[in-house]
């Protein structure tokens, strides 16, 4: 079955700092990888996906992510961070030849300071 | 707004009332779901519907009673819940079920079982 680890409960950054909230994942086969993310009193917002091709995937607001398929790792950076961009960050995976169900980590909660 | 609305935002009901979350997306989707959001626990698949049929049901228990009549609507049916029932519940919507397809999510209903 697959599996979804954040290892930071929280980040924090100062603003104009690069950002980068880390996540791995296990899976039988090769897997589809998400990242979302939450805003107070929100549902999950979709910022990018990985399904194949270049392992370096940008989606929205300025973040991107890396995918290392021998770390088994898909870490989620922004180059410049905003205040704006606190909030609860979710990764997510599902396995392309199992299961349809897609597994979320437990979320880090990235805190970016003025 | 990402095209799915929820109602209502927050609910309080006690152990003994029946109530219903309504969720209605505005996307052409074909594919629905309802997640389970605990404090400092993982997003908990509840149930998948798929062009009005349920597809999974992640051995829930039956006092949640989902109901899809259309590929817009989506409903849970609660009753005799338990105080460990208070979550954040979540409907979120995809093009379709297959794995490469991200998934668009409400704002939630706040639930506290008293």
């Amino acid at each position: 079955a697959q599996s979804v680890a954040q290892p930071e409960d929280q980040v924090n950054v100062a603003e104009g700092n690069p950002l980068t909230v880390k996540c791995t994942y296990s899976v039988s086969g090769n897997p589809y990888l998400f990242w979302y993310v939450q805003y107070p009193n929100r549902g999950l917002q979709f910022l990018l996906k990985y399904i194949t091709g270049d392992n370096l995937v940008k989606g929205s607001y300025g973040f991107e992510a890396e995918f290392n398929k021998s770390q088994t790792s898909f870490h989620l950076k922004k180059p410049s961070a905003l205040v704006s961009d606190s909030a609860l960050y979710f990764c997510a995976v599902r396995d392309q030849g199992g299961s349809e169900k897609l597994v979320f980590g437990k979320g880090t909660k990235l805190t970016v300071n003025p | 707004e990402t095209g799915v609305t929820q109602t209502p935002r927050h609910l309080v009901m006690g152990m003994t009332n029946k109530k219903s979350l309504k969720c209605e997306q505005h996307l052409g989707h074909n594919a629905m779901y309802w997640y389970k959001q605990s404090a400092k626990k993982p997003l908990e698949l509840m149930f998948v519907y798929s062009l009005e049929e349920r597809v999974e049901n992640n051995s829930v228990p039956s006092r949640f009673s989902p109901e899809c009549p259309n590929s817009s609507h989506l409903f849970l049916h609660l009753h005799t819940l338990q105080p460990e029932d208070s979550a954040l519940y979540l409907c979120a919507s995809s093009q379709d079920r297959w794995v490469s397809y991200e998934q668009y999510f409400g704002p939630g209903t706040r639930l506290t079982v008293t």
